[in-house]
């Protein structure tokens, strides 16, 4: 069964902090990673993507990727009110076009 | 910016009915993409879209569900017959390559159904 596992949260955190999102992912042999935004009622967004290991930055935001231990992160920096999202982690898992989703952690931002 | 662009926005339907839900895809846009989202769930994988032919699906995705592309830029999911459960927000999404090289997914902005 392939599954991508996330803390549905909420998660609350400090406007300015640091705010870090984990996912787990059951395939060893996962491709491609991603992170998207999804505000309620709206649709995904895509924040990043990542496909080696290591950290990836993008502004605010770091992915981090850890095949050996099958998980992907997220760390959101300086983190603004309009953070407040759930953000979905999805996998490529030895397919071309499906990715698998995972439920999702609500984040907070707290002014 | 280009976009995706999903008709309509909500629909209301008897079950039983038959419901075909619209999207036109980023026009340089390769791949097409069905997924869907029931209320407060995970979002689901249904099908892709490659070369005018269906290059995955899942196992949501049986003999009541359809994809066409009819004419050069409209991309279409049919639901024959639909049930309760088939109630949901469905995604249509494009992107240039598969999502297992560099393909990022652009989404459209969904279409909720509603099967009473």
């Amino acid at each position: 069964q392939k599954e991508v596992e996330q803390n549905s949260g909420p998660l609350s955190v400090p406007e300015g902090a640091i705010a870090s999102l984990n996912c787990t992912y059951s395939d060893r042999g996962s491709q491609s990673f991603f992170w998207y935004r999804q505000y309620s009622g709206k649709s995904p967004e895509l924040i990043m993507f990542i496909y080696s290991n290591g950290d990836k930055e993008d502004g605010r935001f770091t992915a981090q990727l850890n095949k050996a231990s099958q998980y992907v992160s997220l760390l959101i920096r300086d983190s603004q009110p309009s953070d407040s999202a759930t953000y979905l982690c999805a996998v490529n898992m030895d397919s071309n076009y499906q990715l698998i989703w995972g439920a999702g952690t609500k984040l907070i931002i707290k002014p | 910016e280009p976009e995706v662009t999903q008709t309509p926005s909500h629909q209301v339907t008897q079950m039983g009915q038959e419901v075909i839900l619209r999207c036109v895809p980023i026009s340089n846009h390769l791949y097409f993409y069905w997924y869907r989202q029931i209320l407060g769930q995970k979002v689901e994988f249904l099908v892709s879209f490659y070369n005018n032919e269906i290059s995955e699906k899942s196992e949501i995705f049986d003999d009541q569900f359809s994809v066409e592309r009819p004419d050069g830029s409209n991309f279409t999911l049919k639901i024959r017959s639909t049930k309760l459960e088939d109630s949901a927000m469905y995604f249509c999404a494009s992107s240039e390559a598969g999502t297992g090289s560099t393909g990022e997914l652009f989404f459209g902005e969904g279409s909720r159904l509603t099967v009473l």
